[in-house]
């Protein structure tokens, strides 16, 4: 099923370096993006949420939707070792079933 | 801050065995969800669950899966006749709708890793 697509890296950045993340998806309907983050043998962590097109800002992320595009993406400024895990974006229709992309293993090297 | 809890963290059954995987959803949430990751793939929708019924699944969930919240807290996923291929990492979330001026998104749980033997 390639719904959602994403790069799944591996990634690897120096410290401090500006990361950028994408996924791009098929289904025009999607209106409810996310990205989580998920370190190893953990569940996924909501990071950042969007509906429907624009830009949200959090600290040192920000997340981008493009639906004329079909694609999302999601900034990390200063990125810090801690910052090393799983980023995976998900969208859905309507709110309830939320399909996943692959996950982009990224390391921010010290 | 509030968690979904799941236990047990990783449960080992042999083939053709039933499993119930346990999930304390955050309380004031009404919205309940199952999802499994296979190694290596994607995070993949199971099944959803509110006001006591099952709203949406997906194909996965087929006749040997089933779902229940047998009390206030408890919800359960359970796998009547295990195949090697559900051998994954289950997830439990929950969530608790909010309009759009809200954070959206659900709570995970760390996750059951059922490896079917």
């Amino acid at each position: 099923q390639k719904e959602v697509e994403q790069d799944p890296g591996p990634l690897s950045v120096p410290e401090g370096a500006i990361v950028s993340l994408n996924c791009t998806y098929s289904n025009s309907a999607f209106q409810y993006f996310m990205w989580y983050r998920q370190y190893s043998r953990k569940g996924p962590e909501l990071l950042m949420y969007t509906y429907s097109s624009g830009n949200k800002e959090d600290g040192r992320f920000t997340a981008q939707v493009d639906k004329s595009s079909k694609y999302i993406s999601l900034f990390i400024r200063d990125s810090q070792p801690s910052d090393s895990a799983t980023y995976l974006c998900a969208m859905s229709v309507a709110g309830n079933q939320f399909y996943f992309g692959t996950g982009t293993s990224l390391t921010v090297i010290p | 801050e509030p968690e979904v809890t799941q236990t047990p963290s990783h449960q080992v059954t042999q083939m053709g065995q039933e499993v119930i995987l346990r999930c304390v959803p955050i309380s004031n949430h009404l919205y309940f969800y199952w999802y499994r990751q296979i190694l290596g793939q994607k995070v993949e929708f199971l099944v959803s669950f509110y006001n006591n019924e099952i709203s949406e699944k997906s194909e996965i969930f087929d006749d040997q899966f089933s779902v229940e919240r047998p009390d206030g807290s408890n919800f359960t996923l359970k796998i009547r006749s295990t195949k090697l291929e559900d051998s994954a990492m289950y997830f439990c979330a929950s969530s608790e709708r909010g309009d759009r001026g809200r954070d959206y998104g659900y709570t995970f749980g760390s996750g059951t890793r059922l490896t079917v033997v």
